[in-house]
């Protein structure tokens, strides 16, 4: 079975302060995807970041990046000098492709981000 | 269209009563998928089709939850004889492969009186 653990409920931040959402996942799957998305208050879910298992760079797109660690099932997003519209919940998510038949996407429990002023 | 488009928005209806949640896909996306997402959870996969076709029905909860999606494009997520916790936030989203990352609609919010 696919598991994602996001073990931080709750995260409040200053603005301007580095910030980083911790994502552990467990898999049975050689191949599979980890994903994070974002839910601000108004409730929409929006696709940040996909990465496949077999590519470990790290990536950083603008103020986000992400370390993906195979060896700790790890996959940690940074938000970087954070600011007051980063304030959402935010979902690791994984898929793979013998348990989920490379669809199925299994989510955490989201990290709920408040940055204050 | 732009994104995924979900309709109603709002649904509240009696226990007992049947539902019916429309989705409609970004165009030309050949992958659909219905999640559920419970108050404070992350979403919880329900069903998927590739066209019309569906592939996997393992998260529906029980035979009360019924989907199709008849020419490929919009589909439709049907409860029967709704009951108080089949309240949640139903979510569809579309991709445009099956490997493509998946892009959720505004969800429709159902409350079950």
């Amino acid at each position: 079975a696919q598991k994602v653990t996001q073990a931080q409920t709750e995260i409040s931040v200053v603005e301007k302060e580095d910030v980083t959402l911790d994502c552990v996942y467990e898999t049975r799957d050689t191949t599979y995807y980890l994903f994070w998305y974002k839910q601000p208050p108004s409730g929409e879910l929006v696709f940040l970041i996909r990465r496949n298992s077999f590519d470990e760079q790290n990536e950083i797109s603008g103020r986000y990046s992400w370390n993906f660690q195979k060896s700790t099932s790890s996959f940690n997003f940074t938000i970087t000098a954070s600011q007051v519209v980063d304030s959402a919940v935010y979902f690791c998510a994984l898929s793979g492709f013998l348990t989920g038949g490379g669809n199925k996407l299994t989510f955490g429990t989201g990290t709920q981000l408040k940055v204050e002023l | 269209g732009a994104g995924v488009s979900q309709s109603p928005r709002y649904k509240v209806t009696k226990r007992g009563q049947d539902v019916a949640l429309r989705c409609d896909p970004i165009s030309g996306h050949v992958s659909l998928y219905w999640y559920r997402q419970a108050l404070g959870q992350g979403p919880e996969f329900l069903t998927y089709f590739n066209y019309e076709a569906q592939q996997d029905k393992s998260g529906l909860p029980n035979d009360r939850f019924s989907a199709e999606r008849p020419e490929g494009s919009i589909s439709t997520l049907t409860i029967q004889r709704t009951e108080q916790r089949d309240s949640a936030m139903y979510r569809c989203a579309s991709s445009s492969q099956s490997n493509q990352p998946q892009h959720f609609g505004d969800g429709t919010r159902l409350s079950i009186l």
